[in-house]
């Protein structure tokens, strides 16, 4: 089946600093990737849609200055948490489409927990 | 907006019992209706899919779910469960308005006992 991996899987970061999270389709060029963001008991809420070669499309109420995102190449998205403060710490999930499946399949990486103190 | 309503944060059932996960949308679009499964520390999984057609949709590890617009659910089934069923579940709807990201429930954490 299709593999999106996450890197890091975890990260602990100062406030007022920047981290970097990647988004790899280990096995399928995606063209089209999600990042999402979940606080504890909480539903999966989407932040962007990454488009590879263009600008990312940024849900209501998403800093697009807080959380850049790039998607430079059809295997890799990543989403830098700009200045970060203790109220960014969350579980962050990237999806990718894969080409051929439904408009509305995603593959699924396993997340990247970042804890800002 | 659409939007997805999972009741039960957790559903605590004994292995080899039936098992029932409810999930409400609402919609007043054309409906697609989704259930993906996160085993711990992976994640998330497509488990169905409804797009069209039979209304009753099946994963290949036992798993159903039927959709039914007069009551707008979504529920998802599976006659007798397994220790290795102890997930979280959740159900999702695209996000519509012309994006195409999905929208979850809170998800629904299935616990096997033996």
């Amino acid at each position: 089946g299709a593999v999106v991996s996450q890197h890091p899987s975890r990260v602990i970061c100062k406030s007022g600093t920047s981290v970097k999270i990647e988004c790899r389709s280990l096995d399928f060029q995606a063209t089209t990737m999600f990042w999402y963001r979940q606080f504890p008991k909480q539903s999966l809420m989407l932040m962007a849609t990454s488009n590879e070669g263009s600008k990312a499309t940024y849900e209501q109420g998403v800093e697009k200055d807080k959380f850049l995102i790039n998607h430079a190449s059809l295997t890799l998205s990543t989403l830098t948490v700009t200045s970060a403060h203790p109220e960014d710490s969350s579980f962050y999930i990237c999806s990718a489409r894969r080409p051929g499946t439904g408009v509305y399949e995603q593959y699924f990486g396993p997340g990247t927990r970042l804890t800002v103190t | 907006a659409q939007s997805v309503t999972q009741l039960d944060s957790q559903v605590p059932v004994f292995e080899e019992a039936p098992v029932e996960l409810r999930c409400n949308y609402s919609s007043s679009v054309s409906v697609y209706l989704f259930w993906y499964v996160q085993y711990p520390n992976q994640g998330l999984q497509l488990l169905l899919k409804y797009l069209s057609g039979s209304t009753l949709v099946e994963s290949i590890n036992g798993f159903e779910a039927e959709f039914n617009k007069s009551q707008t659910s979504f529920h998802l089934r599976k006659p007798s469960v397994h220790i290795s069923d102890t997930a979280e579940y959740f159900c999702a709807v695209p996000e519509g308005g012309g994006a195409d990201g999905l929208t979850f429930g809170k998800g629904t954490h299935l616990i096997i006992q033996p």
